[in-house]
């Protein structure tokens, strides 16, 4: 089977950079995906990491490492409208649960002025 | 082009009552997923749909829940003798196919109240 964990929250200011960590337990995966949901809305997909190394997007950059079975967001250059909760979710590579998503329980992230 | 769309928005309904959520997935898109929602926590899978192929209904937390796909488009989710349990918002998300079910495409959900 597999688990994932992540912060409950994490609080930081406008323009600061937050990183927000994934770790996992899992028996085998495809690969790593962020999901980004504010209060009240639908998820939306940020990113996805197939391979180790890090993948950017604008603002948001995203990391696999699998020897270390850990993944990481990175918003940089904060706004209020960053404020959110993400999702970290793996794409198991188990018979049964092929194209079904796993998600993290998500870390609400709260921007400050 | 259109996303992925869910109705009703919102559903009140009394204890013991069955309701029908709909969700009409992105056009052209093969794999389409339920999911469940309470209040501040994770998405909860429910129920996979790939193509013709048998869904996956493992995440079902009851007899009294199920789904179908019509014409491997639209879809219903089912809640038999509803119970205040039941009360979450169930989301729906679609993806061109299982290879891509990283990336799925959620509606804004049906956010479903049992008194």
């Amino acid at each position: 089977g597999q688990s994932l964990e992540q912060p409950s929250e994490v609080t930081a200011v406008e323009g600061a950079i937050v990183q927000i960590n994934c770790t996992y337990q899992t028996s085998g995966f495809y690969g790593l995906s962020w999901y980004q949901q504010h209060d009240g809305g639908a998820p939306t997909f940020l990113s996805y990491n197939a391979l180790d190394g890090l993948e950017e997007t604008g603002r948001f950059s995203s990391f696999l490492s699998r020897s270390d079975s850990y993944g990481y967001l990175l918003l940089q250059e904060l706004q209020m409208k960053d404020s959110a909760s993400y999702f970290c979710a793996l794409s198991p590579m188990t018979t049964d649960s092929w194209g079904k998503l796993q998600f993290g329980a998500g870390t609400q992230v709260v921007v400050t002025p | 082009g259109a996303g992925v769309s869910q109705s009703p928005s919102n559903k009140v309904t009394e204890k013991g009552k069955d309701v029908e959520l709909r969700c009409d997935p992105i056009s052209g898109h093969t794999a389409l997923y339920w999911y469940r929602q309470s209040l501040g926590q994770g998405l909860e899978f429910l129920i996979y749909f790939q193509g013709n192929s048998a869904p996956d209904k493992s995440g079902l937390p009851s007899d009294r829940f199920s789904a179908e796909r019509t014409g491997g488009s639209v879809s219903t989710l089912t809640i038999q003798r509803t119970q205040q349990e039941d009360s979450a918002v169930y989301l729906c998300a679609s993806s061109l196919a299982r290879i891509s079910s990283y990336e799925q495409y959620f509606g804004p959900g049906t956010r479903l109240t049992v008194t």
